[in-house]
């Protein structure tokens, strides 16, 4: 069975702090690696990552994969209050057509 | 509309009722997906369409849970006989091209069911 894990599960930090966050899979014939935001509506995409040691970028956002020992991590830069949200990881197999996520990562960032 | 939409964005119904709750993807996406998201926890997978062809339904978690979409558009997610381990939220994703996972999904507002 596919499985992601997420860590930490919640983080609380000062605007202008950098945080990372984790992600970890097992799946089965592994296709993508995608990062979602979750307010309080949608979850909206962030990045969909396919191959290793690519670093994905967007503004303050990164992210990398690594194939070899089955990880993500997402990370901001200058937090600002507006980053707080639940961050989704989520991974896709060849296997299925669905996409198995993690339970999240709870972001709190003070003013 | 420009997102994924999805209707009512709340129902409330009493244990025992039947429920339909609609979503209306991107137009032109091949590829609808229905999520269950419980409080405090990730999505979980319940079905995908391939146009009107469902080709996965194997997240639905009984017989009292149906999905379809008839014309390869709006699709429908029923639950009949409700009970109140079915509270949750319900999320519906649609992505550009068939197999889902080689394009990202997109992702509604999601419906909240609450089961009294």
């Amino acid at each position: 069975e596919d499985k992601v894990v997420q860590s930490p599960l919640s983080l609380v930090v000062h605007e202008g702090d950098t945080v990372t966050l984790n992600c970890s899979y097992e799946v089965t014939n592994f296709r993508s690696l995608l990062w979602y935001k979750q307010e309080k509506k949608a979850p909206t995409f962030l990045f969909m990552l396919t191959s290793s040691g690519i670093e994905k970028k967007s503004g303050r956002l990164s992210s990398i994969l690594d194939k070899k020992e089955l990880f993500s991590i997402l990370n901001i830069t200058a937090t600002q209050t507006g980053d707080s949200a639940i961050y989704l990881c989520a991974v896709g197999s060849n296997a299925g057509n669905m996409l198995t996520f993690g339970g999240g990562t709870r972001l709190m960032v003070k003013p | 509309g420009a997102g994924v939409s999805q209707s009512p964005r709340y129902k409330v119904a009493k244990r025992g009722q039947d429920v339909a709750l609609r979503c209306d993807p991107i137009s032109g996406h091949v590829s609808l997906f229905w999520y269950q998201q419980a409080l405090g926890q990730g999505p979980e997978f319940l079905t995908y369409f391939q146009n009107e062809a469902q080709l996965d339904k194997s997240g639905l978690p009984s017989d009292r849970f149906f999905a379809e979409r008839p014309e390869g558009s709006v699709s429908t997610l029923k639950i009949q006989r409700t009970q109140q381990e079915d509270s949750a939220v319900y999320l519906c994703a649609s992505s550009t091209g068939p197999g889902g996972i080689g394009q990202p999904q997109h992702f509604g507002d999601g419906t909240r069911l609450s089961i009294l």
